[in-house]
Parts: structure tokens; sequence; C-alpha cells
């Protein structure tokens, strides 16, 4: 199996930008979840998906932060307009229900906005 | 509200000792616990679990061990590698409730191995 495969794996950006970032899943997974990593604060889960619906976006950030799963094996983070503070390490991970609760996550797309 | 906590960013220990690095949680309704290992530019990867009906869990130089009553656990590693250094995510979930499916991610603790 691939994995949970990611791209861009690096985005460079301007303010102002849309950035896109995409995620296919482990196939048969279906569970999908997209995470912000930074140095203040740490994995935080953004939005999960369970079979392409959202279940928690709790935690994106604000109103410039959107996410789909159109798909069972495709997921989009989308960030309109990027702003500096946006700058960090992007995960997604998946995950097969009814097993153990562990995730699988992708390699990351670092987001640089200048 | 951070619900896990790894309260040491960092840990150094030297090749061959023991490395423990420690996690506390808040949420009496976590039953399951896992860490995960992240390496430079990669995502973290599923190191080794415990379920809340166990209070040991051991693979290979990897064990992890859970104090209920003290919402507490942590992991050893024996004997600690080089290639173990790297950081370490303490994670936990409920199978009850509305966050079924999520887990909550500690910060994270630098180990650094060294020769």
């Amino acid at each position: 199996d691939a994995g949970v495969i990611q791209s861009p794996r690096h985005e460079v950006t301007e303010m102002g930008q849309e950035v896109t970032l995409r995620c296919k899943p482990i196939s048969g997974h279906d569970y999908l979840f997209w995470y912000r990593q930074t140095m203040m604060r740490g994995l935080e889960l953004l939005i999960y998906f369970n079979n392409n619906v959202p279940i928690d976006d709790s935690g994106m950030p604000e109103d410039r932060f959107s996410a789909k799963m159109p798909n069972a094996s495709f997921s989009t983070l989308k960030i309109q307009p990027s702003e500096p503070r946006d700058s960090a390490v992007y995960f997604c991970a998946s995950r097969l229900a009814g097993s153990t609760d562990t995730q699988y996550f992708g390699p990351g797309t670092r987001l640089t906005v200048l | 509200d951070q619900q896990v906590k790894q309260n040491s960013p960092s840990l150094s220990v030297q090749e061959g000792r023991i490395s423990i690095l420690n996690c506390d949680y808040t949420n009496s309704m976590f039953d399951y616990f896992l860490w995960y290992k992240k390496y430079p530019a990669e995502g973290p990867t599923f190191l080794i679990s415990i379920s809340s009906i166990k209070d040991k869990n051991e693979d290979g130089r990897f064990t992890v061990f859970l104090n209920k009553s003290a919402k507490h656990l942590s992991l050893h590693i024996v004997p600690s590698q080089p290639g173990d250094s790297a950081v370490y995510f303490c994670a936990a979930s409920a199978h009850r409730g509305s966050t079924l499916g999520r887990l909550y991610f500690g910060r994270g603790t630098q180990l650094t191995v060294w020769p």
C-alpha cells in the first residue's frame, strides 16, 4: 500500500494568495483527518471526516480555511486568503473504522506564506 | 485546553541507557492511548499503544505503562539507540461519546540519544 499521499510537499506563496493542499487517504479507510503542526501549538486537529462527511470542524481557525472530501479517495484543505501566520506543516491522516484507533499520517505539506 | 500534556519538551539520554517519556491526561473518558514517533520532514508514525484495561504493553525495546488513577502514562525505551532520536507524541482517544474517532495529541517530546 502506498500510504497516505499528500501534495505538494512544499508550498511557498505570498500573503493573500489561495492555497490548496491535497490528500489521498489509504484505500479503504473511512476516516480522514487534517492536522496542523506549529512550534507554539504542537499538533492540532483542524477537521475530520467519516465516510466523506465532516464530523468536527471546530479546529478550523477561521473562515479562511475550508476542507472538502468529494469522494473516499480525495480531500482538499483550502486557505483563502493566506496569511503569514498560516505558515506551518499540514498533515493528513486516515484510519479504518472498527480497527484500532491508529491513524496513519502522510508526509505533510510545509506551507510558507511570505 | 490541552487534554493531553507532555511537560518535557526535550530529553537527552546516552546510548544504551533507558529513555523515559511521560504523558499526563485530564479526560477520564480516554480509554486508549498511543505513542507516535516523528522524524524531521516525515509524518508521525505509530509506535505502540495500550488499552485502559491493561497497565503495561511491551513491544521489543518499547514498553508503555499506564496508571489510570494518576491519569499518567509513560514510554520506556531500553536500551536507547541513536536512531531513536525523534519527537515522540502521546495521544489518547475515547471509545464513547461525541469524540469517537479522533485522537488528542500532546505537544511532543524531542528525544536525543547521544553516543
